[in-house]
């Protein structure tokens, strides 16, 4: 099946520094990409949707400042978390339909330590 | 709004059992259903999916989901559990139709004893 790739998978930052997170498709071409996020032993929960050559859609109650995403190419999506704050610190996933939109493909996910 | 509901956080069974996980969900439209799979620190596999056609859809792993329209249902099930199935259980439903944005359940956490 297609393959995800998330980097990386575990980060521990100082409070006050940017994290970059990666999301790669490595099998086919996403015009769209979806970050979600998962407190401990919770659900996951859409943060934005990625979309390649515009600006992001953010759910309601998701800062667009701290949570920066750029779409820059069809396989790449990134997301910074800026100015990170323990009450960041969480599991964060994205995923990309392919073009057949008949299912999502999740990256591995990246544990994010703000310390 | 879209919703799904997993009404059982925690499961547990004895290895070799049957089991059965619900979701019940809300969509205004024919839905696009999915039973995704985690192990702990990991992302999510795709276990079986229902766009349409036979409202007994096949997964991997032996398990298996029953769409039910009148009961707003989808509904996990597996003959024989294995201790590697122990793991957390998502069931989504496609926000916008298809698998774009997913609306999660709570997830379910399935404990097999030996």
């Amino acid at each position: 099946g297609a393959v995800v790739s998330q980097h990386p998978s575990r980060v521990i930052c100082k409070s006050g520094t940017s994290v970059k997170i990666e999301c790669r498709s490595l099998d086919f071409q996403a015009t769209t990409m979806f970050w979600y996020r998962q407190f401990p032993k919770k659900s996951l929960m859409l943060m934005a949707t990625s979309n390649e050559g515009s600006k992001a859609t953010y759910e309601q109650g998701v800062e667009k400042d701290k949570f920066l995403i750029n779409h820059a190419s069809l396989t790449l999506s990134t997301l910074t978390v800026t100015s990170a704050h323990p009450e960041d610190s969480s599991f964060y996933i994205c995923s990309a339909p392919p073009p057949t939109n008949t299912e999502a493909f999740f990256g591995q996910g990246t544990r994010l330590t703000v310390v | 709004a879209q919703s799904v509901t997993q009404p059982d956080i925690h499961i547990t069974v004895s290895e070799g059992a049957s089991l059965e996980l619900r979701c019940n969900y809300s969509y205004g439209a024919t839905p696009y259903l999915f039973w995704y799979v985690q192990s702990p620190g990991q992302g999510l596999q795709l276990l079986l999916k229902y766009f349409s056609g036979d409202t007994l859809v096949q997964g991997i792993k032996g398990f298996e989901a029953e769409f039910k329209r009148s009961q707003s249902s989808f509904n996990l099930r597996k003959p024989s559990v294995h201790w590697s199935d122990a793991a957390e259980y998502f069931c989504a439903v496609g926000a916008t139709g298809g698998a774009q944005k997913l609306v999660f359940g709570q997830g379910t956490r399935l404990t097999i004893n030996p």
